[in-house]
């Protein structure tokens, strides 16, 4: 089944926990990005990743990092998360960048204490 | 400033009555627009989406969007809502010629259904 697969799926951490959120697609699609949903501010793109090895910022990148090493997956990274990062996030990828379609993974809740 | 607006927050509809989900954009060239839809505890579905053409889009789950280049919109409508069409929606675009492709999504309409 085509799909993109985050784990874990709800996270409670402290501040200064060093974190990962893996994110997996099985699609082969090129491009891959990171959304955070907060309430009434809709979502609002952290990163995003062209192809391997090809990434930049989004509008709200601060406090976080990614990497793509390979194409299926773009972890996402919270160094020293704060309490300012707890939110709803989301994995998304498309075939390619422009107007394709953007699927949305299931979601990770993460909660810093 | 560009932006999208959905000015609706909540809505409340009767099951078999029609719905309208505004949203309005601001950018100097049309963009990419579509419809996303978020089920509780799930991630996002895309309903449906407009790139050029025919400016009455059909989707999936019976939904149809207008875009109105004069009135720089693109309403959600379905004509007889299920119970289970309650959920948040979401209008993104993708603005035109942006290198970087992000979705810039409004704040959400949330659809409540009564029985």
């Amino acid at each position: 089944e085509a799909q993109v697969t985050q784990n874990p799926r709800y996270l409670i951490t402290v501040t200064g926990k060093k974190l990962t959120v893996t994110c997996s697609q099985n699609m082969n699609h090129e491009y891959m990005s990171w959304y955070r949903q907060d309430p009434g501010l809709g979502l609002r793109q952290i990163y995003y990743s062209m192809n391997v090895e090809v990434t930049d910022k989004g509008d709200v990148p601060e406090g976080y990092k990614v990497s793509r090493k390979e194409k299926r997956n773009f972890p996402l990274i919270l160094e020293s998360p704060s309490p300012n990062q707890t939110s709803l996030y989301f994995c998304a990828s498309s075939l390619t960048s422009g107007g394709s379609e953007q699927f949305f993974g299931p979601g990770t809740r993460l909660t810093v204490l | 400033a560009q932006s999208v607006t959905q000015p609706d927050i909540h809505i409340t509809v009767s099951e078999g009555a029609s719905l309208e989900l505004r949203c309005n954009y601001s950018y100097g060239a049309t963009p990419y627009l579509f419809w996303y839809v978020q089920s509780p505890g799930q991630g996002l579905q895309l309903l449906l989406k407009y790139f050029s053409g025919d400016t009455l889009v059909q989707g999936i789950k019976g939904f149809e969007a207008e875009f109105k280049r004069s009135q720089s919109s693109f309403n959600l409508r379905k004509p007889s809502v299920h119970w289970s069409d309650a959920a948040e929606y979401f209008c993104a675009v993708v603005p035109y010629m942006d290198s970087s492709y992000k979705l810039i999504f409004g704040s959400g309409t949330r659809l409540l259904v009564r029985p």
